[in-house]
């Protein structure tokens, strides 16, 4: 069984500040991990995924994220917010095992704020 | 090449009547997932399908729910006799085999 924990349901930074979302997983195989951004009544885009390859992943708007497989973590950063950034992020996980299309399991996301 | 097409954007319905949800993949992909998004919560799976199959329904309430994917056409999820905890977003994912899942934006269920 895999799961996702995003602690905290929200941030605020002030913008140029640097943004730093947790995300923490659970699986009992090699995983695939991802960062989502979800705006306001719109659909999920994907900003930066994790496919056993490099640990440090960089993603689309200037995310970047790091696979710590000790620590269990996949936590995402960004050196400096902008207004831009305010919307809510997902963390997902994706078992490798059971077929390169198996369902994700999401974290309960985490709302950004950006303060002027 | 469009993205994920889902239809209606908005949808309202009264408790006992029925909820029709589509979902376009985009063009060349195969694999059509659904999730649900409650109020205040992250994306629960519901159910995974292939053209013309169910891969995976684990995530589908055991009633009322019911999901296809045909040969031709979208795929549809379809709620029976809607009642107002069916008050969800409800997201549609495709991808081609071993990629990533892309999403459409949603149908936002209103049950009154």
């Amino acid at each position: 069984a895999q799961s996702v924990t995003q602690l905290g349901s929200h941030v605020s930074v002030s913008e140029g500040a640097l943004v730093l979302l947790r995300c923490n997983y659970s699986s009992s195989v090699p995983p695939y991990l991802f960062w989502y951004v979800q705006y306001p009544n719109q659909g999920l885009q994907l900003l930066l995924k994790y496919t056993s390859a490099a640990t440090l992943v960089k993603g689309i708007n200037g995310f970047e994220a790091e696979f710590k497989k000790s620590e269990t973590s996949f936590h995402l950063t960004k050196p400096s917010a902008h207004m831009s950034d305010a919307a809510e992020y997902f963390c997902a996980v994706r078992s490798l095992s059971t077929g390169a299309n198996s369902k994700l399991t999401f974290g309960k996301g985490i709302t950004l704020s950006v303060r002027p | 090449n469009a993205g994920v097409m889902q239809n209606p954007r908005h949808l309202v319905r009264r408790r006992g009547q029925e909820a029709r949800l589509r979902c376009s993949p985009m063009k060349g992909h195969s694999h059509v997932y659904w999730y649900r998004q409650l109020p205040e919560e992250g994306l629960k799976f519901m159910v995974y399908l292939q053209k013309e199959n169910i891969i995976d329904e684990s995530g589908m309430p055991k009633e009322r729910f019911s999901a296809e994917f045909p040969k031709e056409g979208p795929s549809i999820l379809r709620i029976q006799q809607v009642v107002r905890g069916d008050s969800a977003a409800y997201f549609c994912a495709s991808s081609p085999p071993t990629e990533e899942q892309f999403f459409g934006p949603g149908t936002r269920l209103t049950v009154l």
